[in-house]
């Protein structure tokens, strides 16, 4: 079955860029989606399709995605931004829903 | 507006039957190209995808627990329902269920999600 690994923790300063990474074998053929989850509440869809934005998301939040790495990108970060950001594909061969593990975003 | 709202027992013991069931409003089931799916996490864990059904009767099952999960719906009670059996310590989680959605019919992402519930299993 499909893999996607994420770091578990990235930290950054308020006012700087964070970059969250998703790996896959060639992920970059596939449709990357992602969540951001506060604690005690339910995820919320950040981006999908790669790099669209749902209404209602910041253009802060941005997406990539090529070869084995996808990215999610939040510019100018905040406190408000500090959860756990989940990335998510469809596995077109088993047609299965597939998530990272999950990475905590600290805002320092 | 779309709305989802999960409701089952909140404990459960070994051995048992888990029955969850997904009320949603402001869409239907019986719209191509929409779906309705089951997630789950454990405290403190990742989110684990369960099954989802589509429009069109079709149903997809996590490989690792496809053997204990049944997920059907009922496109006039606007409701899904997941059944897994043999519910074990280890299935203790908060279970979400989410609006499955795409505009091509193919990489399906969850667009709304419901608040969940959490679920123990305990003797």
């Amino acid at each position: 079955s499909y893999v996607l690994t994420q770091p578990p923790s990235v930290s950054v300063a308020p006012g700087k860029t964070a970059r969250i990474t998703c790996g896959g074998n060639n992920i970059g053929s596939k449709r990357v989606h992602w969540y951001q989850q506060k604690p005690g509440q339910a995820p919320v869809l950040v981006i999908y399709y790669d790099s669209d934005r749902p209404s209602g998301i910041p253009e802060r939040f941005s997406g990539s995605n090529s070869g084995n790495t996808a990215t999610l990108t939040i510019s100018r970060v905040d406190a408000g931004d500090e959860a756990d950001y989940y990335c998510q594909v469809w596995d077109s061969s088993s047609d299965h829903v597939v998530f990272g593990g999950g990475t905590k975003l600290t805002v320092l | 507006q779309i709305t989802l709202k999960e409701s089952g027992p909140t404990l459960v013991k070994p051995t048992q039957t888990l029955t969850l069931i997904c009320t949603f409003s402001g869409f239907s089931l019986t719209t191509p190209g929409v779906g309705v799916g089951w997630i789950r996490q454990p405290p403190g864990k990742a989110l684990e995808w369960l099954a989802h059904t589509y429009w069109d009767e079709d149903k997809r099952y996590s490989p690792s627990l496809k053997s204990r999960l049944t997920i059907t719906k009922d496109t006039s009670k606007n409701q899904v329902v997941l059944t897994m059996i043999n519910m074990d310590p280890g299935d203790t989680a908060t279970y979400y269920c989410a609006h499955l959605y795409s505009s091509s019919w193919t990489y399906w992402y969850f667009d709304l999600w419901g608040r969940g519930t959490l679920v123990s299993v305990s003797s």
